[in-house]
């Protein structure tokens, strides 16, 4: 099983585009690549998943180089409610959802 | 179609006693899954079940049991809780559990402490 590294915490401000990076060195040919979303006091969202190259949907968009040993989450100008957690899974998505990587939107 | 439900949304219980979290996903996913959250972590995966009839431990399974009822349902129970077990509780369903990353939909949770 991949496991997942992520920043603990990043900070932005409304309107500007946040990258949130995910390396996952040991992801199998197989596996793909899900990214969910939670607000406090709400089970997770799911986001976004890809498995290579580029995928855009009408939230975020998901970008994974040719070696797919990481992967970012892009998110375009964002706004105060896109402050959540957001977590990064490779694979059998079942078993790890890691501590996430802590976003928060200044105004 | 109202996703997956969870019951209760909070409960509140004395150390040994005992309850059972319930769990329904309407969207006739073949998987289901229960997970905790403790306050500023992200969640651990308790147990799964990737089909009706079957049922498998996730990583921290230690005080818990599960029944898949049925293809909706999936049950958690604590037999005699503890004050560790004090957390939030999610339940989740996908249509498939291999590694093509089924999108999982998940509960609003249960807040549950044990005093």
């Amino acid at each position: 099983l991949a496991k997942t590294t992520q920043p603990i915490s990043m900070d932005s401000y409304e309107g500007q585009e946040v990258n949130i990076t995910c390396s996952h060195n040991n992801i199998a040919t197989n596996d793909y690549i899900t990214w969910y979303q939670q607000f406090p006091s709400q089970g997770p969202r799911f986001i976004i998943q890809g498995y290579k190259t580029k995928v855009t949907n009408e939230v975020a968009s998901l970008f994974i180089p040719a070696d797919r040993k990481s992967s970012t989450l892009s998110l375009p100008r964002v706004s105060l409610s896109d402050t959540a957690v957001y977590y990064c899974l490779v694979g059998d998505d079942k078993i790890i959802f890691g501590k996430g990587t802590r976003l928060h939107i200044l105004p | 179609n109202a996703g997956v439900t969870q019951t209760p949304k909070f409960q509140v219980l004395k150390t040994g006693q005992s309850m059972t979290l319930q769990c329904a996903q309407d969207m006739n996913h073949n998987s289901m899954y229960w997970y905790r959250q403790d306050p500023g972590m992200g969640l651990r995966l308790i147990y799964y079940s990737a089909s009706e009839g079957t049922t498998d431990k996730g990583e921290v399974p230690n005080g818990y049991n599960v029944s898949r009822l049925n293809k909706r349902e999936f049950s958690l129970r604590l037999e005699s809780a503890a004050p560790s077990q004090t957390s939030v509780y999610f339940c989740a369903s996908s249509e498939g559990t291999d590694s093509l990353g089924y999108e999982q939909y998940f509960g609003p949770g249960t807040r549950l402490t044990v005093t």
